[in-house]
């Protein structure tokens, strides 16, 4: 699949202040999703972006659907222990048929 | 609502021995896939299914099979495990077209000695 370029790795931050991840390709995509992965769980849906520009709010998360199609970025507003975990950008392929995904950043938060 | 089952959670194998790892959703999904996780690596697709009877390779098919006949199961086999294949294997479902996000199980850990 096309390489999803995912930044930072990792992130180390106290409780209460806010992140930023992003996610960029070389190649344009019809959808970008953003999943979190709990330590020992799989992965699960946070936010899913269909449209350029499009920006969506899943409580204090927010993300956005790069205008070229190439780019999302995700934020997450006054962190709390218990979003620590990796996040993980996907794009579903044309075909839908199966996912591809950004190697994650692993987000840590100190109390 | 069971979601995405697989199962087992943990399992260790001896390099040459074979084995199927099981996945089984209950939403009546057409697509599912297995993925597989490795420490820096992210989630690369193994084998992906587009309905029962059909399923095709991902990026990293090499050392598995797959078969498709019913729509809720989706088994992945080893015919004859390496240390390379150890790592923590996911199942993932999704409804048709691009309008869905995949719904994942909780993986099955594989160590390979």
């Amino acid at each position: 699949g096309q390489q999803l370029n995912q930044s930072p790795q990792s992130m180390f931050i106290q409780e209460g202040e806010d992140v930023s991840m992003n996610c960029t390709s070389s190649s344009i995509f019809n959808t970008w999703l953003w999943y979190k992965q709990d330590p020992g769980e799989g992965p699960v849906l946070l936010i899913a972006l269909y449209k350029a520009g499009e920006l969506t709010s899943n409580g204090r998360l927010t993300a956005q659907f790069g205008i070229t199609r190439k780019d999302s970025f995700l934020n997450i507003s006054a962190s709390i222990p218990s979003d620590v975990g990796i996040y993980f950008c996907a794009e579903r392929s044309n075909s839908g048929y199966a996912l591809n995904f950004g190697k994650g950043t692993s987000l840590l938060v100190t109390p | 609502n069971a979601g995405v089952t697989q199962t087992p959670k943990f399992q260790v194998l001896k390099t040459g021995q074979s084995m199927t790892l099981q996945c089984a959703q209950d939403m009546n999904h057409e697509y599912m896939s297995w993925y597989r996780q490795d420490p820096g690596m992210g989630l690369r697709l193994i084998h992906y299914s587009v309905g029962a009877g059909i399923t095709d390779q991902g990026e990293v098919p090499n050392g598995y099979n797959v078969s498709r006949s019913t729509t809720e199961d989706f088994p992945l086999r080893l015919l004859s495990a390496a240390p390379s294949q150890t790592s923590v294997y996911f199942c993932a479902s999704s409804g048709k077209g691009s309008n869905y996000g995949y719904t994942f199980g909780s993986g099955t850990r594989l160590t390979v000695v």
